[in-house]
């Protein structure tokens, strides 16, 4: 267990709604990251959450927010859904912003229909 | 931008044979390639990483090497069984500060 947790496990929406997406980080970690992985494909980074504030992020529209709050887990919000973000979105966090043995939660399976 | 690609996209082996997975990066600054592994319907684990300041690094029946100056890293899987048959994916971390991943590699091994 890798000890971060994301909620829900799978979820379906319909077109043009708003979801959001949970993370909880793993124990003493103060950075979250999150990436969209579509089927067949690598993950992809959509943004990373360093105590709190925005700390890079990927070629997402600004559809794609997040939050980080305190405690240091994170949201992902995606507004105005498409079909192409139907994905399978996973957060990984980590002790600042070294990456190395990141490890990813089990993610949520996003299907838009 | 920042890529990093991965060949072959498929891969079948038969069981106790070897396997190699290889990948190239484009970012000179990067200093940490990890890899994983995706069996079907869970998330990517990580099976072994690799730092800059070192060529090799081996677990087990799985190894890593790193070629900095041709700016490409490999996986290697010796002995495989069929419980080693997923996806596997590398990444390179970026000067931004986070991972980018190859497209993937299936690998099957046959009993």
């Amino acid at each position: 267990e890798t000890g971060v947790t994301q909620s829900p496990t799978h979820l379906i929406k319909t077109r043009g709604q708003q979801v959001t997406l949970r993370c909880s980080s793993q124990s003493g970690h103060n950075t979250v990251s999150w990436y969209q992985q579509a089927l067949g494909q690598g993950p992809q980074f959509i943004f990373q959450y360093y105590r709190e504030e925005e700390n890079g992020r990927g070629n997402f529209p600004p559809r794609f927010s997040g939050l980080q709050f305190p405690n240091y887990s994170s949201e992902l919000n995606v507004n105005a859904l498409e079909l192409d973000d139907s994905a399978l979105y996973l957060c990984a966090s980590s002790a600042g912003l070294v990456l190395y043995g990141y490890t990813f939660g089990s993610g949520t399976r996003l299907t838009v229909v | 931008g920042e890529n990093v690609e991965q060949h072959p996209s498929t891969l079948s082996v038969q069981e106790g044979d070897s396997a190699v997975i290889k990948c190239t990066y484009s970012d000179s600054a990067s200093n940490y390639f990890p890899w994983y592994k995706q069996e079907l319907g869970k998330r990517p684990q990580l099976i072994i990483d690799i730092r800059s300041n070192v060529g090799e690094k081996k677990d087990q029946r799985i190894a890593v090497t790193l070629n900095k100056t041709a700016k490409h890293f490999s996986l290697h899987i010796t002995e495989t069984q069929p419980e080693d048959s997923a996806v596997y994916f590398c990444a390179a971390i970026w000067s931004q500060g986070n991972l980018i991943f190859g497209k993937g590699t299936k690998l099957s091994v046959k009993p």
